[in-house]
């Protein structure tokens, strides 16, 4: 069975912190994803990886970067922490398109994090 | 544009009742059709995917999905609910490249 982990399921910080969250898939998945969900805007994709070092901006990349120095490993950083990236915190992680096109995404937990 | 739309935020059914949880989408090509539950504070748990075949797909906890390709809907049904059924239900497209859409998610309320 697939296992995506997120290394925390709560975590809060100080406006201005650099803050890491971290996500490790046990499938091989080429691809891996960042999203935050918040009430009423649904989920919404931050960045996205095809394949290790490889990264593309998703649709709300503003304040974020993110690492993929292995393929099991996609870190998404808040290089400067404010209030308003309070959210719940989503990796996802999938085979590309091709001969597993069929396959969803699988995701973990969440981390909710909170910005004071 | 392309579009996933959940018409319901919220679906209320009694304990026993069948259920429905309708989405239809607005995405090019043949797209693959997949339908999520979240509980809270937790993640995505994938129910189900209509890929081709038969337009009735079964998927996990007895949850089933109609695909129909002249409406584009992909509505997601149970013949029988369950309390334990009530969370966040989200019906997600993917074009089989790099754009997976959405929708905004229907919360089911199974009321015993």
């Amino acid at each position: 069975d697939v296992k995506v982990t997120q290394s925390s399921r709560y975590l809060v910080k100080r406006t201005g912190e650099k803050v890491f969250l971290e996500c490790v898939q046990d499938m091989d998945h080429e691809n891996m994803f960042w999203y935050r969900q918040d009430p009423g805007l649904g989920l919404r994709l931050i960045y996205f990886s095809y394949d290790v070092k490889m990264k593309e901006k998703g649709d709300i990349p503003e304040g974020y970067s993110v690492s993929r120095e292995k393929k099991e490993r996609f870190s998404l950083i808040l290089e400067s922490a404010s209030t308003n990236q309070t959210s719940m915190y989503l990796c996802a992680s999938r085979f590309p398109a091709g001969a597993y096109s069929n396959q969803p995404q699988h995701f973990g937990d969440g981390t909710r994090l909170s910005i004071l | 544009a392309q579009s996933v739309a959940q018409p319901e935020d919220q679906v209320n059914v009694a304990e026993g009742n069948p259920l429905t949880v309708k989405c239809t989408y607005s995405v090019s090509g043949n797209p693959y059709l997949f339908w999520y539950v979240q509980y809270p504070n937790r993640g995505l748990q994938f129910l189900l995917k209509y890929i081709t075949g038969d337009n009735l797909v079964k998927g996990s906890y007895g949850f089933e999905a109609e695909f129909n390709k002249s409406q584009t809907s992909f509505h997601l049904k149970k013949p029988s609910a369950l309390v334990s059924d009530s969370a966040l239900y989200f019906c997600v497209v993917w074009d089989g490249g790099f754009k997976t859409i959405f929708g905004a998610g229907t919360r089911l309320f199974v009321k015993a």
